[in-house]
């Protein structure tokens, strides 16, 4: 299967710990795009990245989150010093970045702040 | 700011009839069109995508696309009670896809036994 791959799948924390989520793309797929569901919200767009860069990060908060797309590797979004109103669904989407560029999602990560 | 609106229902549609769902966008920048379903507690599921105004058919699925109205659509024909989820709306400013997905809250769509 050469889907999206996240994990974990589901993450617990402690408020002040750190969280570490990691998103393999698609096959072929050069874009990777995170996206936050909060409990009865609607997916947010967070970071936009490609291979070692940041293309767009306007839907991060300004601290405390991260995150890269390594030559090597997956892409990792990165939480510190969590906090409860972190606790969402994390959603990694990957794209070919061809002309239309469709947007497949992975099964997501759970992450729950105690 | 990049709004995309969608009713969030309960839609409630008789298996076999039609579904209709709508959306409405604020960005008249906005290029591209997507409807993902999303069943409850699980990930988004691309369906259908539009980027021409007119239609677009896909099996039972069609996605209807007007750039003067600012307006999305997506009909299920013979619908059945395994489309029964969340159907999100979404746009996409740039038509060089270099953006991050602008999505609805969703529509819950019920389908009826």
């Amino acid at each position: 299967n050469a889907g999206v791959m996240q994990n974990p799948r589901h993450l617990v924390r402690r408020r002040g710990q750190e969280a570490r989520l990691r998103c393999s793309p698609m096959k072929g797929h050069s874009h990777v795009y995170w996206y936050r569901q909060l409990p009865e919200e609607g997916l947010k767009f967070m970071v936009y990245l490609q291979k070692e860069n940041i293309i767009d990060e306007s839907g991060m908060p300004k601290e405390r989150f991260s995150a890269e797309f390594p030559k090597e590797g997956p892409s990792i979004l990165r939480i510190q010093q969590v906090v409860r109103g972190d606790s969402a669904a994390y959603f990694c989407a990957s794209a070919p970045g061809t002309r239309y560029n469709e947007q497949f999602f992975g099964p997501g990560t759970r992450l729950t702040v105690l | 700011q990049k709004e995309v609106e969608q009713n969030s229902g309960p839609l409630s549609v008789p298996e076999g009839a039609i579904a209709s769902l709508n959306c409405t966008y604020s960005d008249r920048g906005s290029q591209s069109f997507f409807w993902y379903r999303q069943y409850s507690g699980k990930s988004p599921e691309l369906i259908m995508s539009i980027y021409s105004n007119g239609d677009k058919e896909d099996g039972r699925f069609t996605a209807q696309l007007n750039k003067a109205s600012q307006y999305v659509s997506l009909l299920i024909r013979d619908s059945q009670p395994s489309d029964s989820a969340t159907y999100l709306c979404a746009g996409m400013y740039s038509g060089g896809g270099a953006d991050g997905l602008t999505f609805g809250k969703g529509t819950h769509l019920i389908i009826q036994p």
